[in-house]
C-alpha cells in the first residue's frame, strides 16, 4: 500500500474488555511508533519498534498495554482490562531507518471508546 | 519541569494574510523540530525540520524559525488560504527516538 493502514478505523468497548488494534507500516519502513491523541490534546508516545532491536516501551501508561510487532512488518497494540480513561485515538507512524531526525509517516488513526 | 507549548486558543485569520503559529519550550534542548499538519480525523502530515544550527527553513508558503536562545520555534504561512485551515503541531527531538510533540495550534482561515 502507499501508506500506513491501521484497522479497525472505530472500536467501541466495554470497559474491563480487550482490544487489538493492528498497524499494517509502509513496505521497507524498519521503524515503527505507537502514539495516542487523547481529545484536544497532542501526540503522546508510547511504544517504539527498530528492526530486530528490543522495542522501547518507556512510553506505555501500564502494564494493561503491550504491542508486538511480528516478522519486523506489521503490529498489534493490546490493551488488556480496557478503562474509560484508555479512550482516545491510537496513532501509528513508521519511518524508513528509525533515525530520530525523519520524517514519520503517520496512519489514520484507530478512535477507540470505551463505555 | 520539561514542556512544549503551542496557543491552544484557535488563530483566525482572513484569506491572503500570513498567519504565525509559536511553539516554546522549556527544559529541553532539542537537534532538531519538525512541524506537522494535522486535519480532523486524519493523522499528522510532515511538513518542515529544522535544525539547532538553522535559523530559518522556507518551502514554498511555509516558514520556519528556530531560536535556541528563547527556545521558540515560529511557524509562519504566508498569502494564507482556506486549504490551511488545520491544526498544527511541533515536534521536538528530545533524545530518543520517538518525538515529542506539543499540543496543537488549530488554524482557521477565512475566505
Amino acid at each position: 500500500g502507499a501508506g500506513v493502514s491501521q484497522s479497525p478505523s472505530n472500536k467501541v468497548t466495554e470497559k474491563g474488555k480487550d482490544v487489538e488494534l493492528r498497524c499494517d507500516p509502509i513496505s521497507g519502513h524498519t521503524a515503527l511508533y505507537w502514539y495516542r491523541q487523547s481529545l484536544g490534546q497532542g501526540l503522546e508516545f508510547l511504544i517504539y519498534f527498530q528492526g530486530n532491536s528490543a522495542p522501547d516501551k518507556s512510553g506505555l501508561p501500564s502494564d494493561r498495554f503491550s504491542a508486538e510487532r511480528t516478522g519486523g512488518s506489521v503490529s498489534t497494540l493490546t490493551i488488556q482490562r480496557t478503562q474509560q480513561e484508555d479512550s482516545a485515538v491510537y496513532l501509528c507512524a513508521s519511518s524508513k531507518a528509525g533515525t530520530s531526525d525523519e520524517t514519520q509517516y503517520f496512519g489514520p488513526g484507530t478512535r477507540l471508546l470505551v463505555l | 519541569s520539561q514542556k512544549i507549548e503551542q496557543n491552544s486558543e484557535a488563530l483566525n485569520i482572513q484569506e491572503g494574510k500570513t498567519a504565525t503559529l509559536t511553539c516554546n519550550y522549556t527544559n529541553y534542548s532539542p537537534a532538531y523540530l519538525q512541524w506537522y499538519r494535522q486535519d480532523p480525523g486524519r493523522g499528522p502530515v510532515f511538513l518542515l525540520l529544522i535544525r539547532e544550527n538553522e535559523k530559518e527553513k522556507r518551502k514554498e508558503r511555509l516558514k520556519v524559525t528556530f531560536d535556541t536562545t528563547l527556545k521558540q520555534s515560529l511557524f509562519h504561512i504566508t498569502a494564507s488560504q482556506p486549504a490551511d485551515s488545520a491544526t498544527y503541531l511541533c515536534a521536538l527531538e528530545t533524545g530518543r527516538r520517538a518525538l515529542t510533540f506539543g499540543s496543537g495550534t488549530r488554524l482557521q482561515v477565512q475566505p
